[in-house]
């Protein structure tokens, strides 16, 4: 079982950039098995995929934020992040990173609140 | 983008009753939907994916059924650690589109 933890600001301010990474232990980041991802839960409500990539690099993203998401991967470190720009109140929500198989999430980090506000 | 609907949103059960939970999807998602159990202040947890098989250490109490568009998650006696809310989530039409239903929450009756 792999262990997940994203890191990063939890307060961002609106139009300002968020960025979040996760730094993953218990296994190599470049394994073929996995894609790692991106999951946030406003408060109160469910579950919105924001992305994925492949150790490769490849990316896919939710198609209602993609123009202002960016994941990326840095093996060297087995770590990936998350950068979503122009952020409003909108954006506030717990984000989790996770590993995935076919996108069936089987490992979660624990969450990172990230509130936006000025 | 497929929409993955929950129902009932809240279900109010007492211990040691047999629960249902629906999810349907706008379109069909063949057998590639999983359910998560999420408890307050935690990350979800994978239950069941492929419709109908169970993750790794979760209790026969717990199973899923269905394809296409209609399934059904049944926990058939539940403990007092089974509250809380369960979600569907399809991975059928990826990339890129991974949806997640909006929740049932398991409340004691």
């Amino acid at each position: 079982q792999l262990q997940l933890q994203e890191s990063g600001p939890g307060l961002v301010k609106p139009s300002e950039t968020l960025s979040l990474t996760c730094t993953v232990s218990g296994g190599s980041i470049s394994s073929s098995s996995y894609y790692w991802g991106w999951i946030r839960q406003p408060p109160g409500k469910g579950l919105e995929w924001i992305g994925s990539i492949y150790y490769s690099g490849s990316t896919y993203y939710n198609p209602s934020l993609k123009s202002r998401v960016t994941i990326s991967v840095d093996t060297s470190k087995n770590q990936f992040s998350l950068k979503l720009s122009s952020v409003t109140a909108a954006d506030t929500a717990v984000y989790y990173c996770a590993s995935t198989i076919t996108m069936i999430v089987v490992d979660w980090g624990q969450g990172t609140l990230v509130t936006v506000s000025s | 983008e497929i929409v993955m609907t929950q129902s009932p949103a809240t279900l109010s059960v007492s211990p040691g009753e047999r629960a249902t939970l629906s999810c349907r999807a706008s379109q069909s998602v063949s057998s590639n939907l999983a359910w998560y159990q999420q408890k307050p202040g935690q990350a979800p947890r994978l239950l069941i994916y492929g419709a109908s098989t169970r993750a790794t250490g979760i209790p026969a109490r717990f199973s899923g059924s269905g394809s296409g568009t209609e399934f059904t998650l049944t926990i058939s006696s539940l403990q007092s650690e089974d509250f809380a809310v369960y979600y569907c989530q399809q991975y059928n039409n990826w990339p890129p589109g991974v949806t997640f239903g909006g929740g049932t929450k398991v409340e004691i009756k």
